[in-house]
């Protein structure tokens, strides 16, 4: 059936640094995807969206890649700060589009 | 505007028992969903509404119900709860199914 993955469930990164998440899908018809942030005991929260005529789309300190040839999409945060704490998932369409969540990834920030 | 807001926040039931979650969101959103997340996982979809008088299952709709009451409204039911839908639930709505959710804060049941 239809997937969408992330790699790693838990990424640590040094507050400053760069964070990059991953994450793959396996339907190459796929055409939307969604990156979102859920904080401890909150509601997701949408950080940037792709369509798949864009390879790349740039948000406020964040920037999402796709790359349709291996069916894959990056989540990359600059200047990582303690807000940023939080479980980050990619979500994307099947044909009907029902948003398909992928486990997510906890990024943590040290200090 | 409050966005989305989802009664009750906590809610424990026996098993067996019937009981309505309810959502309701002032975006003027035509689309809305509901979701189930457990411990460490992404959501699931269970039921959503792609515009007012429509509802279709998500991935997993067996031993829910909804009603989309009217364009602000749409309610999830459990008609005999089980420990297995222990969960947090989360309603979400959308200007169209391809377009950003907005989640609400969640409802956190628990099946005894």
């Amino acid at each position: 059936g239809e997937s969408v993955g992330l790699h790693l469930p838990t990424l640590s990164v040094q507050e400053g640094d760069n964070s990059i998440i991953n994450c793959a899908y396996s339907n190459s018809a796929s055409d939307y995807f969604i990156w979102y942030k859920q904080e401890s005991g909150k509601g997701p929260q949408f950080i940037i969206d792709i369509r798949s005529n864009m390879d790349k789309r740039q948000g406020q300190r964040v920037t999402v890649l796709l790359n349709k040839t291996v069916k894959h999409l990056s989540l990359q945060i600059a200047a990582t700060q303690p807000g940023d704490s939080a479980v980050y998932f990619c979500a994307g369409p099947p044909p009907n589009y029902q948003l398909i969540w992928g486990a997510g990834t906890k990024l943590i920030i040290k200090p | 505007n409050a966005g989305v807001t989802q009664t009750p926040k906590f809610q424990v039931l026996k098993t067996g028992q019937s009981m309505t979650l309810q959502c309701a969101q002032d975006m003027n959103h035509n689309s809305m969903y509901w979701y189930r997340q457990d411990p460490g996982m992404g959501l699931r979809l269970i039921y959503y509404s792609a515009s007012e008088g429509t509802t279709d299952k998500g991935e997993v709709p067996n031993g829910y119900n909804v009603s989309r009451l009217n364009k602000r409204e749409f309610s999830l039911r459990l008609e005999s709860a089980a420990p297995s839908q222990t969960s947090v639930y989360f309603c979400a709505s959308s200007d169209g199914v391809q377009n950003e959710q907005f989640f609400g804060p969640g409802t956190r049941l628990t099946v005894l």
